[in-house]
């Protein structure tokens, strides 16, 4: 079971604005910055947006992140068929002394 | 060029051990923290173990998972960081990745393709 929680699934269809969800603890989201991943398995996890609203070099401005308190979101507008894949939420946990993700969220564009 | 490539993975028995190793090059390697992570079949992403550049005397933390049973290293002359895996179980099946924090997001930003390892009888 993830120290973080996310919806397992999230779907939209092309052009939909779709928000991700990841509630978090006082010891991580409450306290640290939340980085986004995004993952077409097997492939490696791409980075996109860190320090909770920070978007990555070359990610698209239709990517946005934001936290408040002990939950975080991610949020991708305008969808896109290539927007498909598995997204991950992930911060330092002071309590753990370690990084910690959610358990991933599968996303489909219908 | 920046490039992370792990390599070692492979099959092996339960309670044996595997190295894994970070190869890196295209920048000092020295001067940046590595983190182990990993991804079960099917499953999500995991930390597993991280290490500290030279600058914070590359002090190391564990996950509970693997605490007392995986170290992670690091050879700066060699650009290599590795990953000593021992008392392997079939749950620690996955596919482990090396990453860094390149870009200075705070997190990590460049990640090996990943290298699987396969506890099986």
């Amino acid at each position: 079971q993830s120290v973080m929680t996310q919806p397992p699934s999230a779907s939209g269809t092309p052009g939909q604005r779709v928000t991700i969800s990841c509630f978090g603890s006082h010891s991580n989201v409450g306290s640290n910055y939340v980085y986004w991943y995004q993952q077409l398995p097997p492939a490696a996890p791409k980075l996109l947006i860190y320090r909770s609203e920070k978007r990555q070099s070359g990610v698209p401005d239709r990517f946005s992140g934001s936290k408040s308190g002990a939950s975080a979101s991610l949020a991708i507008s305008g969808l896109r068929s290539e927007d498909e894949a598995d997204y991950y939420c992930a911060a330092w946990d002071d309590s753990v002394n370690g990084w910690v993700f959610g358990g991933g969220t599968k996303l489909t564009v219908l | 060029e920046v490039y992370l490539a792990e390599s070692g993975g492979g099959l092996v028995q339960p309670g044996r051990s595997q190295r894994l190793s970070c190869s890196a090059s295209g920048f000092d390697f020295g001067d940046y923290a590595v983190s182990w992570f990993r991804q079960a079949p099917g499953k999500g992403l995991e930390w597993v173990a991280f290490i500290r550049n030279r600058g914070y005397g590359g002090t190391t933390e564990y996950a509970a998972s693997v605490k007392d049973r995986f170290t992670i290293s690091r050879d700066d002359s060699k650009s290599i960081a590795y990953l000593q895996m021992n008392r392997l179980t079939t749950e620690d099946t996955a596919v482990y990745f090396c990453a860094i924090d390149y870009y200075g997001s705070g997190s990590f930003d460049f990640w090996g393709q990943g290298t699987l390892v396969a506890v099986s009888s």
